[in-house]
């Protein structure tokens, strides 16, 4: 079965400043895809990035971005210019070729003012 | 059309009672999910539906759970003899696979069991 783990349980970084959240996924399967999803407090879970497993070029939205390693089966979500805003749980998920989706146990980001 | 929509968005209930809940994806979806989420964990997949075929079930699915989509729009979660280990929230998602297949999620409901 696949897995996916996120080993920062909380991170927090400074308003304006860079942070990268961490994932690795456990799959045998070639074709895949991959997605980051935000979930703030008491509010519903929204996508933020996501990337097909056969595109080598990394996915970018406006100020997330991935550094997606196939091989070492990593994928992690940089945020740029962070803001108050940005403070969430963010969930990293794989959706397997049966189209289950595997999440892993999230981040808890702070944004310092 | 305003997103997934589920209701109720709480329920307590006894122990031994049996519960439904609902969901209504986005109309044009035809993908539907369930999902458990317990507290401080990622949600865990329990059944995925195309239209109205009930195509995975997790093993976490026991046989008190059952889920259907009779007309491929709505769709709806039974959990027979609630038990106190069933609190939790329980989320649904609809997406319009395969080309995107970016999952959108409804707002949960939290279920307490006493």
């Amino acid at each position: 079965a696949q897995t996916v783990t996120q080993s920062q349980p909380e991170m927090s970084v400074q308003e304006a400043e860079t942070v990268t959240l961490s994932c690795t996924y456990d799959t045998s399967e070639s074709d895949y895809y991959l997605f980051w999803y935000k979930q703030p407090p008491s509010r519903q879970m929204i996508l933020v990035i996501r990337q097909e497993a056969y595109k080598q070029q990394n996915a970018t939205e406006n100020r997330f971005s991935v550094n997606f390693q196939k091989a070492a089966k990593s994928f992690s979500l940089k945020i740029s210019d962070s803001q108050l805003g940005d403070a969430a749980m963010y969930f990293c998920a794989y959706r397997s070729a049966s189209n289950q989706f595997y999440f892993g146990t999230g981040t808890s980001l702070t944004v310092i003012p | 059309d305003t997103g997934v929509s589920q209701d109720p968005r709480h329920k307590i209930t006894k122990r031994g009672q049996n519960v439904t809940f609902r969901c209504d994806p986005i109309s044009e979806h035809n993908r539907l999910y369930w999902y458990r989420q317990t507290l401080g964990q990622g949600p865990e997949f329990l059944t995925y539906f195309q239209n109205e075929a009930q195509l995975e079930k997790s093993r976490l699915l026991s046989d008190r759970f059952s889920a259907e989509r009779p007309k491929g729009s709505f769709s709806t979660l039974e959990i027979q003899r609630t038990e106190q280990g069933d609190s939790a929230m329980y989320l649904c998602a609809s997406s319009h696979g395969p080309v995107r297949n970016e999952q959108f999620f409804g707002p949960g409901t939290r279920l307490t069991v006493l």
